[in-house]
């Protein structure tokens, strides 16, 4: 099935463990983002790639490393896994501006990740 | 910077009646995307409407219409016969239609909860 696949979908990590959450399109989408959601906070930003090799930091990029070397794949590694990253992480990907017809993001089913 | 505002964090409806989320944003632009996604409680992302700027008439989707006051920067989701199934957390997105700056911005949601 086309669409963004995202793994896994529940992880819980020790304080200090690195982990990567892998993440993959098949619509040969230029644009791949992740997002965090936390209660009352809606989505916000820590990464995203305008085209393979090309990244960029969003709002919260601080503890978060990522990297495109295809245009299919858009893996995000936690360095050193603290608390504060216990959230739920999506995975988006789009076409690029500029198109009138398929402008919108396709998600992925999400991570829930706990930090202990 | 664009920002998005979602001014009612929980909302209650009554199964069959109509029901307005509000949403309001702040950009300088002229040219740009709005969407309604809906998050039920299996956290999956999935988009209900979406509008483009440029165009005057309001989008709709079956029971879902939205009210865009481009003037007013103001973007309101509108349920009809509300369901159920509509219970979830409904966020409000902008998306800059060009240049590289294309990514989703998010209000912090409002919880739809819908009464038999």
């Amino acid at each position: 099935n086309a669409g963004v696949t995202q793994t896994p979908k529940f992880q819980v990590l020790k304080t200090g463990q690195s982990m990567t959450l892998q993440c993959a399109q098949d619509m040969n989408h230029e644009y791949m983002s992740w997002y965090r959601q936390d209660p009352g906070m809606g989505l916000r930003l820590i990464h995203y790639s305008v085209g393979a090799g090309i990244t960029d930091q969003g709002e919260v990029p601080n503890g978060y490393n990522v990297s495109r070397s295809t245009t299919e794949d858009f893996p995000l590694r936690l360095l050193s896994a603290a608390p504060s990253q216990t959230s739920v992480y999506f995975c988006a990907s789009s076409y690029a501006t500029g198109s009138r017809t398929n402008y919108g993001y396709t998600f992925g089913s999400g991570t829930r990740l706990t930090v202990v | 910077a664009q920002t998005v505002t979602q001014s009612q964090p929980e909302m209650s409806v009554q199964e069959a009646e109509t029901v307005t989320l509000s949403c309001t944003y702040d950009t300088s632009e002229s040219d740009y995307y709005l969407f309604w996604y809906k998050q039920p409680p299996s956290r999956q992302m999935i988009l209900v409407i979406r509008q483009e700027a440029y165009k005057q008439q309001n989008a709709t989707e079956n029971r879902f219409s939205v009210n865009f006051q481009k003037a007013a920067k103001s973007f309101s989701l509108k349920i009809s016969d509300s369901q159920l199934g509509d219970a979830a957390m409904y966020f409000c997105a902008y998306r800059s239609a060009w240049g590289s700056q294309g990514n989703l911005i998010f209000g912090k949601g409002t919880k739809l909860s819908v009464k038999p």
